[in-house]
């Protein structure tokens, strides 16, 4: 298994503009998670999904952030507009059903906003 | 979920066990104690969890305390790839019930 694929890798955008962050999940789990990784607040969870639909999005910073996820193999991340304290490292994990909460997580996306 | 106490750092010589240590004196007879752990760069990495057990997988021994109120983490052979933070989570249930909240972690280091 290719394990959880993130999209892309790294991002350096300006302030201002729209950034979409992309995540495939591994084949057959039903749930995914965004996390976002700073120093200065660490790990935190964004949102989750089960089964495609969000459950939990109290993790979300403002309006300027979304989520989406149209079918079980993909999701969306989205900043609009970006601000230079959105520059982070994210996260998006997948997990099976049924599972003891074992999330496995992509290699992230480091997005820079200048 | 319970809180989790755990030290910031801790050394470890290469070949040795490694005991990571995490207090949760606080936790409930449904919360579970989870493992995780990140090497530099990369996304978090599951390792292990338990009730009250004890548990042992090919990667570490997680040593539940009887009154449950804290538990230890051992990498029985510890090599140069095995520092990372390593979190220990403490949450409802066995199943899947979303969200994990990760701390600050202990740093491991593991030297030559």
């Amino acid at each position: 298994d290719a394990g959880v694929i993130q999209s892309p890798r790294h991002e350096v955008t300006e302030m201002g503009q729209e950034v979409t962050l992309r995540c495939k999940p591994i084949s057959g789990h039903d749930y995914l998670f965004w996390y976002r990784q700073t120093m200065m607040r660490g790990l935190e969870l964004l949102i989750y999904f089960n089964n495609n639909v969000p459950i939990d999005d109290s993790g979300m910073p403002e309006d300027r952030f979304s989520a989406k996820m149209p079918n079980a193999s993909f999701s969306t991340l989205k900043i609009q507009p970006s601000e230079p304290r959105d520059s982070a490292v994210y996260f998006c994990a997948s997990s099976p059903r049924g599972g003891f909460n074992e999330q496995y997580f992509g290699p992230g996306t480091r997005l820079t906003v200048t | 979920d319970a809180k989790t106490t755990q030290p910031t750092s801790m050394d470890c010589a290469e070949g040795r066990a490694a005991n990571l240590p995490c207090n949760h004196s606080t936790i409930s007879g449904n919360e579970y104690v989870y493992w995780y752990r990140q090497i530099h760069s990369q996304g978090p990495q599951y390792i292990i969890h338990g009730l009250k057990n004890n548990e042992t997988n090919e990667m570490a021994s997680l040593i539940i305390t009887e009154d449950r109120k804290s538990s230890t983490l051992i990498l029985p052979h510890a090599t140069l790839r095995d520092t990372a933070v390593y979190y220990c989570i403490v949450r409802v249930g066995g199943s899947n019930t979303g969200k994990l909240i990760f701390g600050q972690g202990t740093t491991l280091q593991v030297k030559p």
